[in-house]
């Protein structure tokens, strides 16, 4: 059974600093991987797909990187702003089923101005 | 263009009483998905569609839970005699074909008092 974790739980930084946040997944037989990112009272805002036969992707400030053979995925994000503030969230898409996503709990990230 | 839409956004009922939570999914999107998330939590999976075939449903807690989505486009997932501990965001997706990125709704919050 596919389990994700994301690490850390929770952040805080100031504006305009450069962050990371982690995502590790137990099975690596998937076929793709996303970054979600989740406002209170929205939806969940698609933010980055990596194919498994990727390594990288970017979107503006962002770039999620993939080592699908140790199991992490990470997101960068590029000179913090406080509209950034959100929890982010990472989905695995397990090869077997290739449609099912399995997410991890989120990283809650607060950027102060 | 339009994204995916549900309705209604909040709903509030007695234990035992019957709802039906509706998902509009993006125009020309085959593939439809339910998922829901408790607080604090990622989302999980319930069900998933290609078309108007229910292929998966391996998520759906109990027999009181059921999908359809009868034309291939817009789906009710139907919850019967509703109890407490269904209480939850309930968020469906859709995406362009099986394995392709998914797109999620606002979701509905479902309280049942």
């Amino acid at each position: 059974k596919q389990e994700v974790t994301q690490i850390p739980a929770a952040l805080s930084v100031p504006e305009g600093e450069n962050l990371v946040l982690n995502c590790s997944f137990t099975d690596s037989a998937i076929y793709n991987l996303q970054w979600f990112r989740q406002d209170p009272g929205k939806g969940l805002t698609s933010l980055l797909l990596i194919q498994s036969s990727q390594r990288e992707q970017t979107s503006g400030r962002l770039n999620a990187s993939l080592d699908k053979s140790s199991g992490r995925s990470t997101l960068y994000i590029a000179a913090s702003q406080p509209g950034d503030s959100a929890t982010y969230l990472c989905a695995v898409n397990s090869g077997g089923s290739n449609y099912k996503l399995t997410f991890g709990k989120g990283t809650l990230l607060t950027v102060n101005p | 263009g339009a994204g995916v839409s549900q309705s209604p956004r909040y709903k509030v009922t007695k234990r035992g009483q019957d709802v039906a939570l509706r998902c509009d999914p993006i125009s020309g999107h085959v593939s439809l998905y339910w998922y829901r998330q408790a607080l604090g939590q990622g989302p999980e999976f319930l069900t998933y569609f290609n078309y108007e075939a229910q292929q998966d449903k391996s998520g759906l807690p109990n027999d009181r839970f059921s999908a359809e989505r009868p034309e291939g486009s817009i789906s009710t997932l139907t919850i019967q005699r509703t109890e407490q501990r269904d209480s939850a965001m309930y968020r469906c997706a859709s995406s362009l074909a099986r394995g392709s990125g998914q797109y999620f709704g606002p979701g509905t919050r479902l309280t049942v008092l």
